[in-house]
């Protein structure tokens, strides 16, 4: 059993740049969801993605946008990056969209300069 | 929109002391989780308690769950090196796929 993976593992942007993020879920999960966690605070959630539809979202503006394939792995683009942006990105894997356990990938670093 | 706070943020303990660290939700929830986060390392879930007023162990450590479904606790005896870490409470709301993190407890064990 493979488990989540996400790449690449570190990133350095520009200001005004664009980016994407990858992950692929644990086998057998069908649902992901995406975090941001700036440096000493907890995850924030982004989106979650459930069978290829973005299934909730949190407090992030739409140049944060997502997709979903077929084999349940998952793309988070940010758009004209800010130096806020700057933090880890993490993808966590579940068996469903409610209610189940997350598991998490070790995460993109994003560096926005 | 639902917060979720943590006390202490921080909590430096001589090994083998006991550790306890309170999450407080704004709304109901439907299940609070538990994480934890090792230094340099990716959120690791630990448990997930549904029930209100449900208790669970695994070996050293206790989660609790509140009877109103608004507030839970972790608490570890003797707690050990392998122990250091950031843990976080983690909740649901009802119909709502949105895990909310709460600000996290940041321990330290002085050997």
């Amino acid at each position: 059993e493979t488990g989540v993976t996400q790449s690449p593992t570190h990133l350095i942007k520009t200001r005004g740049q664009q980016v994407t993020l990858r992950c692929s879920s644990q086998s057998g999960h069908n649902t992901v969801s995406w975090y941001q966690q700036a440096l000493g605070q907890g995850p924030q959630f982004i989106f979650q993605y459930y069978r290829e539809e973005e299934n909730g979202r949190g407090n992030f503006p739409p140049r944060f946008s997502g997709l979903q394939f077929p084999n349940y792995s998952s793309e988070l683009n940010v758009n004209a990056l800010e130096l806020d942006d700057s933090a880890l990105y993490l993808c966590a894997s579940s068996l469903g969209p409610l209610s189940y356990e997350q598991y998490f990938g070790p995460g993109t670093r994003l560096t926005v300069t | 929109g639902q917060q979720v706070m943590q006390i202490p943020q921080y909590q430096h303990v001589q090994e083998g002391e006991d550790f306890t660290t309170y999450c407080n939700s704004s709304t109901t929830l439907s299940n609070i989780q538990w994480y934890k986060q090792r230094p340099g390392g990716h959120p690791v879930f630990l448990i997930q308690l549904v029930k209100s007023g449900e208790v669970k162990k695994q070996k050293r450590l206790t989660f609790q769950f509140g009877e109103a479904k608004k507030n839970s606790s972790l608490h570890i005896t003797a707690t050990q090196t392998t122990d250091v870490g950031t843990y976080f409470c983690a909740g649901h709301g009802f119909g709502n796929e949105k895990l909310t993190f709460g600000t996290g407890t940041r321990l330290t064990i002085i050997p």
